[in-house]
């Protein structure tokens, strides 16, 4: 299963900002929104930015996306201990006909 | 607010048939996706499929072969059927819900089970 490109991990420490990559292709990141999830140990994954930019509602806006051709970033500013977490992207492949993601990055705060 | 409870068998013989449901408690079974994902160790998440409150379903191409997946309204359930399983089909499963205005996010989660399967 293909999956899109995450550095494993990163860190950084707190009230600093960090940014995470995601890099795919053509079938994916380049023509289909990016969504991120935050993955704490032991837990399911919860929403962080979907539409590639978008904040659900309750989360801070601290967190931020972006995308550009192929590749989308998430960044967290201001960073704080409860951001240390996994987290994920994920997009539509439209040559599989399924979402992929993202291998997981685990960021910790120094 | 929206709460998804799930369960199932947690540990497999190669070849049995793995299954899984979901119950959606406090918000609307109608009008959205549900979907599968698992994560295993070395593979990160994969998708497996979803399926509408109407019964339409869609399923991941890799495993649609093996895959079976149902609803029933009357109880805003539902749920996963994978056959002939394989350690390979070992993971974490998660259900969650699918939001369309979201470019189709996975909004709301259930906890997941653990399923294993070992001679």
């Amino acid at each position: 299963q293909s999956v899109l490109t995450q550095p494993p991990s990163t860190s950084a420490s707190p009230g600093q900002s960090v940014t995470i990559s995601c890099s795919g292709g053509n079938s994916n990141v380049r023509i289909n929104v990016v969504t991120w999830y935050q993955q704490r140990p032991g837990t399911a994954p919860q929403l962080l930015i979907y539409s590639s930019h978008k904040r659900p509602s309750g989360v801070p806006d601290r967190f931020s996306g972006s995308k550009s051709g192929a590749s989308a970033s998430l960044t967290i500013s201001d960073l704080q201990s409860e951001d240390e977490a996994d987290y994920l992207c994920a997009a539509w492949d439209d040559t599989l006909m399924a979402p992929l993601f993202g291998g997981g990055t685990k960021l910790t705060v120094l | 607010q929206v709460q998804i409870q799930q369960w199932g068998a947690g540990v497999l013989k190669p070849s049995e048939t793995l299954s899984l449901t979901c119950a959606v408690h406090g918000g609307s079974f109608s009008g959205f996706y549900w979907t599968w994902v698992r994560q295993s160790p070395g593979q990160g998440l994969e998708w497996i499929g979803e399926i509408h409150h109407s019964g339409h379903t869609k399923y991941n191409p890799s495993l649609k072969s093996r895959l079976t997946m149902s609803r029933d309204t009357s109880k805003n359930q539902f749920s996963l059927e994978l056959r002939s399983v394989t350690a390979a089909d070992t993971a974490v499963y998660y259900c969650a819900r699918v939001v369309e205005e979201m470019d189709d996010a996975f909004d709301v989660w259930g906890p997941g089970t653990t399923v294993r399967v070992s001679s």
